[in-house]
């Protein structure tokens, strides 16, 4: 088991272009979660998924972000029509549901939107 | 809703000399506490964690963190520092419902000199 990855690590686009994501988690990890982490600041949840179903969103995933996770394994981020401001660091991590939950953290991918 | 607060931005300290870094958390009910390092374009690495039970946890690379319920603290603190161990520093807290989405602090970058 070699973690949580995720693909690209580094992705430049230009403004309007629209970009995807991958994250794979630890295989027997059921839990998924997306976070942005901007420059300077700690990471902020964007939503998460449990098996297929994603269960949470928040209100920072605008109407320009989808995720999926269409067989429970791995996830998908999209963003559409990218704005300057969707530069960032998007972080994936796993976990297994329990009473002492932990999240694993992907490398990330860092996205420059030129 | 949960609140981290890390007080300092930036840590400066000596080779070899302690170091304690201060995190106080906002959230209503008892906490899953996390304290994670990232490295320069890295994801994040867990360092430790305090679920229950005693309130002086063992992480890491000679890391320890204390809960202390009544100051809302969750301090970090290695009694010798190296220059390995230069990086930033997020402490979050998660829910005990809904997912256990972290909330995380700005995060303090740690400098040390030699």
């Amino acid at each position: 088991d070699t973690g949580v990855s995720q693909n690209p690590r580094h992705k430049i686009t230009k403004r309007g272009q629209n970009v995807t994501f991958r994250c794979d988690p630890i295989s027997e990890h059921n839990r998924l979660y997306w976070y942005r982490q901007t420059l300077g600041q700690g990471p902020e949840f964007l939503t998460y998924f449990q098996n297929e179903a994603q269960l949470e969103k928040s209100r920072l995933l605008s109407d320009r972000f989808s995720a999926e996770r269409p067989k429970g394994s791995f996830s998908t981020l999209e963003i559409q029509r990218t704005e300057q401001g969707d530069s960032a660091m998007y972080l994936c991590a796993s976990s297994f549901p329990s009473g002492a939950e932990t999240q694993y953290f992907g490398p990330g991918t860092r996205l420059l939107v030129l | 809703a949960q609140s981290v607060t890390q007080p300092d931005i930036h840590i400066t300290v000596s080779e070899g000399a302690s170091l304690e870094l201060r995190c106080n958390y906002s959230y209503g009910a008892t906490p899953y506490l996390f304290w994670y390092v990232q490295s320069p374009g890295q994801g994040l690495q867990l360092l430790l964690k305090y679920f229950s039970g005693d309130t002086l946890v063992q992480g890491i690379k000679g890391f320890e963190a204390e809960f202390k319920r009544s100051q809302s603290s969750f301090n970090l603190r290695k009694p010798s520092v190296h220059w390995s161990d230069a990086a930033e520093y997020f402490c979050a807290v998660g829910a005990l419902m809904g997912g256990n989405k972290l909330v995380f602090g700005a995060g303090t970058i740690l400098r040390v000199k030699s």
